[in-house]
């Protein structure tokens, strides 16, 4: 079946305590990115990959980190997490990037930082 | 003014009813997306289309790329069909080519 996967579905934590959150694809599309979702503002992107050790920033990249060492994996990493990172997180995936070309979602992760 | 505007932000129907959801964009596009997120759950796509429209049991999408506006409908509502209705665009132009989304409309439908 194809999908995309990540993991914690759920997670608390303290500020200031490093945590990565896993994405992983079954579909060999090059194209990956993080958002996050928060009421009102819709989903805003994080980072995105164009394929293996390809990154770039999105809209609101600060404070975060990824890396893609494989195609399939693509996770999004927080250094020194503060409460503004409470949010859910979508990763999602595609062939490629843009055009006529259906994006797959995880299932998100929430993340709550106290 | 965001590029994607999606209306009504929060809608209420009665089981049966026939449900519209607007989206308007202002960018140049090369798809368009509809996305549908159950509470607690993930997103998945409904639609994605360049033109016309499509049709999917009782949920109908349409575009008017003209217009830039496109509408997702809904026959004969059911309760399961409460959910986050997300409208984005596949962006053309510029460094990348990126999905610009809406805010979403909140469906209930009560039995």
């Amino acid at each position: 079946e194809a999908q995309v996967t990540q993991n914690p579905r759920y997670l608390i934590t303290v500020t200031g305590k490093k945590l990565t959150v896993t994405c992983s694809q079954n579909m060999n599309h090059e194209y990956m990115s993080w958002y996050r979702q928060d009421p009102g503002l819709g989903l805003r992107q994080i980072y995105y990959s164009m394929n293996v050790e390809v990154t770039d920033k999105g809209d609101v990249p600060e404070g975060y980190k990824v890396s893609r060492k494989e195609k399939r994996n693509f996770p999004l990493i927080l250094e020194s997490p503060s409460p503004n990172q409470t949010s859910l997180y979508f990763c999602a995936s595609s062939y490629r990037q843009g055009g006529y070309t259906e994006a797959f979602f995880g299932q998100g992760t929430r993340l709550t930082v106290v | 003014k965001n590029e994607v505007e999606q209306s009504p932000q929060n809608l209420t129907a009665q089981e049966g009813e026939f449900i519209t959801i607007n989206c308007s964009y202002s960018v140049g596009i090369s798809a368009l997306h509809w996305l549908q997120q159950h509470p607690g759950g993930g997103i998945v796509s409904l639609f994605m289309l360049s033109s016309g429209k499509k049709k999917h049991g009782r949920l109908i999408a349409t575009i008017n790329i003209q217009e830039k506006h496109s509408s997702l409908h809904i026959t004969a509502s059911h309760p399961r069909d409460s959910a986050v209705y997300i409208c984005a665009v596949s962006k053309t132009g510029g460094a990348t080519n990126k999905l610009i989304f809406g805010t979403g409309t909140l469906l209930a439908v009560q039995p």
